[in-house]
């Protein structure tokens, strides 16, 4: 069965300082990947998908980046954080194609002070 | 582009009854509609898709219509139980890409 992984599950940083959330999947093969943020009491917002190894389209340009270095690995990177940069970060995967549902991971849960 | 409303915020719900939520979207009708359970701290987890030429779904307590002449999807769940309070999100797809946009959700409660 397939499964997602994602952390760490809490990450409280400094103001300025660098981001990386990694997000890996068991069990399946050139899934399409996701990254989403929810902040407190709304929906979530794509900030980032993959179709595949090296390929990133950006939906929210802000100062957040995304790899995908490997078929089931997706970091989100981030050189300096803001204050608006806190939030409940997920990473999900479907299988290629369009009509298929979306796997959540656990999630990051970001504070920046 | 496409716009999602959820136009409850949140629903309170006598236990036994049937939970309705509303998804509306405003331009062209999507493939395919599906609809996600969170709740708190956790990740969404997917429940029910329906396709553009499917009136009505059912998954045990669960019912979706989709209408594409009023651009709506009634999400209903009979017998309603506590266990059920959660925030329930719609999503669609973008015509053109690999991706899903979601509304805001709704959150429902159901008082025992």
């Amino acid at each position: 069965s397939q499964t997602i992984h994602q952390w760490p599950a809490t990450l409280v940083q400094p103001v300025g300082s660098p981001l990386s959330l990694e997000c890996t999947v068991e069990g399946t093969s050139n899934p399409n990947l996701y990254w989403y943020r929810q902040a407190a009491g709304r929906g979530l917002q794509l900030l980032f998908y993959s179709v595949g190894i090296g390929q990133i389209s950006s939906e929210v340009p802000q100062n957040l980046s995304a790899s995908r270095p490997q078929d089931r690995q997706f970091i989100l990177s981030s050189k300096k954080l803001l204050l608006s940069d806190s939030g409940f970060y997920l990473c999900a995967w479907s299988v290629q194609g369009k009509d298929y549902e979306q796997f959540f991971g656990p999630g990051t849960r970001l504070t920046v002070l | 582009s496409q716009k999602i409303e959820q136009n409850s915020e949140a629903l309170n719900i006598q236990e036994g009854k049937t939970a309705t939520l509303t998804c509306n979207y405003t331009n062209y009708s999507p493939a395919y509609l599906q609809w996600y359970r969170q709740d708190p701290g956790r990740g969404p987890v997917f429940l029910l898709l329906i396709r553009e030429n499917e009136k009505e779904k059912r998954k045990e307590r669960l019912k979706v219509t989709f209408d594409t002449t009023l651009k709506q999807s009634l999400f209903h769940i009979t017998a309603s139980q506590p266990a059920d309070s959660a925030t329930y999100l719609c999503a669609l797809d973008e015509s053109s890409a690999s991706k899903i946009i979601f509304g805001s959700g709704t959150r429902l409660s159901i008082r025992p």
